[in-house]
């Protein structure tokens, strides 16, 4: 079974501040999903990425996936409170996503 | 248009009993997952229909079922409920042909508390 490990496990941080969430793995993924929670909602895909190296951002957002498809990385340039949430990556595994455990963030205002 | 909608969004009940929960995905989406969210596992996937067939089955014991009816509205049941089935439950569904791409969208969950 592959696992997907996260790192942090909980980050708190002040509005302003710089952050990256790390998700990885032994083994190789087709592709890999990061999803954002917020208290009481079901995760929300942020982004989808498929191609060793690929880089993609969204607003402040930026996410990475390693050159060999096995680790992904998120940073946040200038955090707001908005983006308090469980970050959770996901990948495919024998014909299932399978999720990481998530990073908590907090950000103070 | 209307997202998932996930049904009881809390229910208690007491250990040994069974519950059934209910999903209704997103109009045209056939495939349905479930997942088991706690704070010391995180989530776990529990199955995936697609067009009323179990396609996927994650390492959960017998006492959690699932089926899928017609019109893709999926449901969960867990008997001989013990403490540790407290839990979020949460279902998603997908657009996707394979079970193991495309977009999830997930409901709000049902917060079960077993006492």
């Amino acid at each position: 079974t592959q696992l997907l490990e996260q790192s942090p496990q909980f980050l708190s941080i002040q509005e302003g501040e710089n952050l990256t969430v790390y998700c990885n793995s032994s083994s190789v993924f087709s592709s890999l999903q990061w999803y954002r929670q917020e208290p009481g909602e079901g995760p929300v895909l942020l982004v989808t990425v498929v191609t060793g190296g690929e880089v993609k951002k969204l607003k402040r957002l930026t996410f990475q996936f390693g050159d060999a498809r096995k680790d992904s990385s998120l940073h946040i340039t200038a955090a707001q409170p908005g983006d308090t949430g469980l970050y959770l990556c996901a990948g495919a595994e024998s014909g299932k996503l399978i999720f990481g455990q998530g990073t908590t963030l907090q950000v103070k205002p | 248009k209307a997202g998932v909608t996930q049904t009881p969004r809390y229910l208690i009940k007491t250990r040994g009993q069974q519950v059934t929960l209910s999903c209704s995905p997103i109009s045209g989406h056939r495939s349905v997952s479930w997942y088991q969210q706690t704070p010391g596992q995180g989530l776990q996937f529990l199955f995936e229909y697609f067009s009323e067939t179990q396609r996927n089955k994650g390492n959960f014991p017998g006492r959690f079922s699932g089926r899928q009816f017609s019109n893709s509205r999926s449901e969960m049941n867990v008997s001989t409920l013990e403490l540790g089935d407290s839990a979020l439950y949460l279902c998603a569904s997908s657009l996707a042909i394979r079970e193991d791409t495309g977009e999830l969208f997930f409901g709000e969950g049902s917060r079960l508390t077993v006492l």
